[in-house]
């Protein structure tokens, strides 16, 4: 079957890193996507990996293993916009996405 | 450039009714998805329209469908309204590098 699998809940402080993880197991890969989402806002878009490796943009950077079907997405210097739900999305021939992961920020 | 809009942005039904949702994607993208999400299943994938065509189909009823238009938007329509129903319909399009783009949502409330 298709699964992706991510903490419902993580919290962090101000400043500090967080690393988010995600496994998946799907039919096929065409891509892993991560997003942000605020509570009552659509998803914005953070990043896509396809290649095996470490993606950086920012203080948000994406790491991919396809081999062992997994991803994270490390948040650095972290702000208190930042809590928010971050979610994993794997394509094969559609997107599928995880539950997500509600980041709790604390000062 | 103007982001993706979906109109209308709230909307209020009764079971058995029918909708139709509206989504104009970001100029020059061609990909345009739909996506429904509430609180217990997250965000699930509906369908994927390129150039007019429907190119993947998620694992809804044949009660949910959707077009393309030549000039990129989409529409999806809803018969016979269930209160499974009640959810928030996101539309996103997507550049030729994958990077993929919401709009605000239609916010549907099957009463």
């Amino acid at each position: 079957g298709q699964n992706i699998d991510q903490p419902t809940e993580m919290t962090a402080t101000e400043g500090a890193i967080v690393q988010i993880n995600c496994t998946y197991q799907t039919s096929g890969f065409n891509g892993l996507f991560w997003y942000q989402q605020h509570a009552g806002e659509a998803p914005t878009f953070l990043s896509y990996n396809v290649l095996d490796g470490l993606e950086e943009k920012g203080r948000f950077s994406s790491f991919l293993s396809r081999s062992k079907g997994y991803s994270y997405l490390l948040l650095k210097e972290l702000q208190m916009k930042d809590s928010a739900s971050y979610l994993c999305a794997v394509r094969d021939d559609k997107i599928i996405f995880g539950k997500g992961t509600r980041l709790h920020i604390l000062p | 450039k103007a982001g993706v809009t979906q109109t209308p942005r709230y909307l209020i039904k009764t079971r058995g009714q029918q909708v139709t949702l509206s989504c104009s994607p970001i100029s020059g993208h061609r990909s345009v998805s739909w996506y429904q999400q509430t609180p217990g299943q997250g965000l699930q994938f509906l369908f994927e329209y390129f150039s007019e065509t429907q190119r993947n189909k998620g694992n809804f009823p044949g009660r949910f469908s959707g077009r393309q238009f030549s000039n990129s938007r989409s529409e999806m329509n809803v018969s016979t309204l269930e209160l499974g129903d009640s959810a928030l319909y996101l539309c996103a399009s997507s550049s030729k590098y994958n990077e993929q783009f919401f709009g605000p949502g239609t916010r549907l409330t099957v009463l």
